[in-house]
């Protein structure tokens, strides 16, 4: 059974940097054609594609954002790391990650997601 | 990058009633094109991958069409637990980019 669990701050300042690390069970990151994404939703709002990586650490980035994040993976963790620089009180969201396989292509299985608040 | 723009932003709509949602790409993806659903408060679901193959264990009610630019999400016959907002999500490009969302009500 494949499972995502995201962790990190609740709150966080602005122009902090955020440091988001999804941990996940019942599949390796060394498996070819397996990634993890990372994939965000402001309250009310829709969903919005972050960053992507891969087994053979190929990394993807949102153009829109791509100087502000760094996605890693530790896989003798199991875990993907996700920071972004210089958050916003726009960056207010709940934030996902989600396994990816070659086969689908697409997110198949999510993680709960984890509510980030950017404030002073 | 791709904008993938979905319609209707909102459907009402009845139980058993035939339910279609439209999302166009700014490029052809070839079929490479999902669709989820998501209630509140909790993660999206995948239901459709490769523009129209079902998601094990999704109900047969739910089908995808299309190819290029332009894609369907339809619900054949909508039950009480399909009330939900529905993405697409394209995955052709070197990122991916999902659509505004369709929040399907009861009418």
């Amino acid at each position: 059974q494949i499972t995502l669990k995201e962790s990190g701050p609740t709150l966080v300042k602005p122009t902090q940097t955020l440091t988001l690390t999804c941990t996940f069970s019942g599949f390796s990151l060394s498996t070819s054609g397996v990634g993890v994404g990372w994939i965000r939703q402001p309250p009310g709002k829709a969903l919005e594609w972050l960053a992507l990586i891969y087994w053979d650490d190929d990394k993807r980035y949102s153009p829109s954002l791509k100087s502000r994040l760094t996605i890693t993976k530790d896989t003798s963790k199991n875990q993907v790391v996700l920071t972004m620089t210089n958050m916003d009180p726009v960056d207010t969201a709940t934030y996902y990650c989600a396994h990816r396989t070659t086969f689908h292509g697409a997110f198949d299985i999510w993680g709960q997601g984890t509510l980030v608040t950017v404030s002073s | 990058d791709i904008q993938m723009t979905q319609s209707p932003s909102t459907l009402s709509a009845s139980v058993g009633d035939r339910v279609t949602i439209t999302c166009r790409a700014s490029q052809s993806l070839s079929n490479w094109l999902a669709w989820y659903q998501q209630k509140p408060g909790k993660a999206p679901k995948l239901l459709i991958y490769k523009a129209s193959s079902l998601e094990s264990g999704v109900p047969s009610r739910f089908s995808g069409s299309g190819s290029g630019t332009e894609f369907t999400l339809t619900i054949s016959s909508l039950q009480p637990d399909d009330f939900a907002t529905y993405y697409c999500q394209q995955y052709n490009s070197y990122s991916g980019t999902f659509g505004g969302g369709t929040k399907v009500e009861i009418k």
